[in-house]
């Protein structure tokens, strides 16, 4: 079964360090999607990508965020300068069409940042 | 803007009784609907959704919720419960348009006594 799939699964990094988490949406998918969930917290939304573009950012996706689609099969979300408060589980999710609705999630990258 | 109520933090039953997990929407427009479930360490998985049509949906796991336009509710239900079924458990809502996103409660952990 198709599954999205992020690395790495877990990394630590000392604050104001660039991180760049990595993600494979499902293959036939045109839709994908950026979250992040800190310890105990809701899932949050951060950002969404539609052909090549930023179709909306939440107001936790500041300068310091960045989204890629380098190669047409990888999605990026790139932190520049990495601050404690972005230790979170960052979960990438990818939707085929416009009107299928359900997002189909990894397994997260968990980010700790010293 | 759209939003998802989630009253409580944690719920507790006893394996074999009914597993009953609220939620509440508030949504300007008519929503699609999700309950997603997320086993320690792992990601987000798909437990049903209501997009139109049938107002009661059945998913996997033995679970089903209802659609309650009158009471802004999609309440969870699984009539007896699992130990497996022990997980943190995210009602979802998004507006279903072509760029749309999920935007998630807060989440319930359901624990299962013995």
């Amino acid at each position: 079964e198709p599954e999205v799939t992020q690395t790495p699964s877990h990394q630590v990094t000392q604050m104001g360090q660039e991180v760049i988490l990595r993600c494979v949406p499902i293959s036939n998918h045109l839709y994908f999607y950026w979250y992040r969930q800190i310890l105990g917290q809701k899932v949050e939304f951060l950002v969404s990508f539609y052909n090549n573009e930023i179709s909306e950012k939440s107001e936790i996706f500041d300068d310091q965020f960045s989204v890629e689609r380098p190669d047409g099969s990888n999605f990026t979300l790139k932190i520049r300068s990495t601050k404690l408060e972005d230790s979170a589980m960052y979960f990438c999710a990818s939707r085929r069409g416009p009107n299928t609705g359900e997002l189909f999630f990894g397994e997260g990258s968990r980010l700790t940042v010293l | 803007a759209q939003s998802v109520t989630q009253l409580g933090s944690h719920v507790s039953v006893s394996e074999g009784a009914l597993v009953l997990l609220r939620c509440n929407y508030s949504s300007s427009v008519p929503p699609y609907l999700f309950w997603y479930v997320q086993y320690p360490n792992q990601g987000l998985q798909l437990l049903l959704k209501y997009t139109t049509g049938a107002t009661l949906v059945k998913g996997i796991n033995g679970f089903e919720a209802e659609f309650k336009k009158s009471e802004t509710s999609f309440h969870l239900t699984k009539p007896s419960a699992h130990m497996s079924d022990a997980a943190e458990y995210f009602c979802a809502v998004s507006d279903g348009g072509a760029n749309s996103k999920l935007t998630f409660g807060k989440g319930i952990t359901l624990s299962v006594r013995p």
